[in-house]
């Protein structure tokens, strides 16, 4: 049973268009995060959601948009993709107030 | 907000021997600091955590300590095999019922046979 799924796990897309990455995890967790970890390997949040209501919301472009349908999902959707946004997304989900955060297996998103 | 400072950035050790890396970080209230171990192409994979109320946790081979009145933290991994080779990230909340880790830079750990 994965834990923290996310899909797909590659994306190799052009500038300008727009892409989702979807998110689901089946820990019973009520907070999950998107992370983007670049070439340097740096992990860096950019948003967190709680029982559907968005708690982080780091500085990242507006053409980043997270949507949680359910505790179970969190989607990233990006519209008007540029070369600097080539990076690997983490889904990641904790219970809230424990701490701990289980990763997905990361999508590898390039932009040519 | 917190700042997590992670050293070194690359270490690298002969199979057999001890790894040691050290984490400080900013926020006097941080209360959770986790590890994590990414090997190449995968998921940050939580290896250890220790909370404010203890000074140390060992797992096995593996052992973090933690100096709050310092504010920093380490990694002890002892007698270290290939498949320890890895990126190894620390972190820290942002205090109590916080839900956000500020993560370290990242060490890349190479265990030489």
């Amino acid at each position: 049973d994965t834990a923290v799924s996310q899909t797909p796990k590659y994306l190799v897309t052009q500038m300008g268009n727009d892409k989702s990455i979807k998110c689901e995890q089946n820990l019973g967790h009520d907070t999950m995060y998107w992370y983007k970890q670049d070439s340097k390997k740096f992990l860096k949040i950019m948003f967190s959601y709680n029982n559907k209501e968005l708690i982080i919301n780091e500085t990242v472009p507006n053409r980043f948009s997270p949507k949680s349908p359910d505790k179970a999902h969190l989607n990233l959707h990006i519209n008007s993709l540029e070369l600097g946004d080539s990076a690997v997304y983490f889904c990641a989900s904790s219970q809230a107030g424990r701490g701990e955060q289980y990763f997905g297996p990361g999508t590898r998103l390039t932009v040519t | 907000g917190e700042n997590v400072e992670q050293h070194p950035s690359t270490l690298s050790v002969q199979e057999g021997d001890s790894a040691v890396i050290k984490c400080t970080y900013s926020d006097s209230a941080s209360n959770y600091f986790p590890w994590y171990k990414q090997e190449l192409g995968k998921r940050p994979q939580l290896i250890i955590d220790i909370r404010s109320n203890v000074g140390e946790k060992k797992d096995q081979r593996i052992a973090v300590t933690l100096n709050k009145t310092a504010k920093h933290f380490s990694l002890h991994i002892t007698e270290t095999q290939p498949e320890d080779s890895a990126v190894y990230f620390c972190a820290a909340d942002s205090g109590a019922g916080s839900y956000q880790l500020t993560f370290g830079k990242g060490t890349k750990l190479s265990v030489i046979p």
